[in-house]
């Protein structure tokens, strides 16, 4: 079985600073690794992925993810955070053999100005 | 143009009803899925679709049936609602072989009540 673990519900930093997000995964053979963001009342929007290659991972605005496969971690990164960068991040996996992505339970980014 | 569309955006019925949530996407994908997100936030895939074939089934109660007329349409209906059904539901589409990066709809924010 696959699974993910976000484990901070929230996180809260100023404008300004760096900004992490955790995630931690379990899976059978090669993990291939996601993050996804949710706006309020909007649906998911894919941030950036990990498949192979590069362990430091680059997405979409600003974000970065490193991937460190001796510590099971997938943590998001951005190094200087926006008021806009409040939302809800997901964290997601899948098995190189699977179709279906197990999302984490998300941590509520909150960047104060 | 909206790329995943979801009618209705809210939905509120009682116990014991019959109700329909229809998806539809506009980009030329051949995957679609339904996610439920309960109020905790935490997202669960329930169904997925490659060209109008059922491809993951989750364990979910056989009152929830999908139903995909073709490639760009994915709808699910459910029978005899309950208070527990109340959730946001997603659907989203993606390219099989491009699966991991999928467009999500706005959601439908179901109430049972």
């Amino acid at each position: 079985a696959q699974s993910v673990a976000q484990p901070e519900d929230q996180v809260n930093v100023a404008e300004g600073n760096p900004l992490t997000v955790k995630c931690t995964y379990s899976v059978s053979g090669n993990p291939y690794l996601f993050w996804y963001v949710q706006y309020p009342n909007r649906g998911l929007q894919f941030l950036l992925k990990y498949i192979t290659g590069d362990n430091l991972v680059k997405g979409s605005y600003g974000f970065e993810a490193e991937f460190n496969k001796s510590q099971t971690s997938f943590h998001l990164k951005k190094p200087s955070a926006l008021v806009s960068d409040s939302a809800l991040y997901f964290c997601a996996v899948r098995g190189s053999n699977d179709y279906k992505l197990s999302f984490g339970a998300g941590t509520t980014v909150t960047v104060r100005a | 143009d909206t790329a995943v569309s979801q009618t209705p955006k809210y939905l509120v019925t009682q116990m014991g009803n019959d109700k329909s949530i229809k998806c539809e996407q506009n980009l030329g994908h051949d995957t679609m899925y339904w996610y439920k997100q309960d109020s905790k936030k935490f997202l669960k895939i329930m169904f997925s679709y490659n060209n109008k074939e059922l491809i993951i089934n989750e364990t979910v109660p056989n009152r929830f049936s999908p139903k995909s007329p073709d490639k760009a349409h994915l709808n699910l209906h459910i029978n005899s609602l309950e208070l527990g059904d109340s959730a946001v539901y997603f659907c989203a589409s993606s390219r099989l072989a491009e699966r991991d990066t999928q467009y999500f709809g706005p959601g439908t924010r179901l109430t049972v009540l």
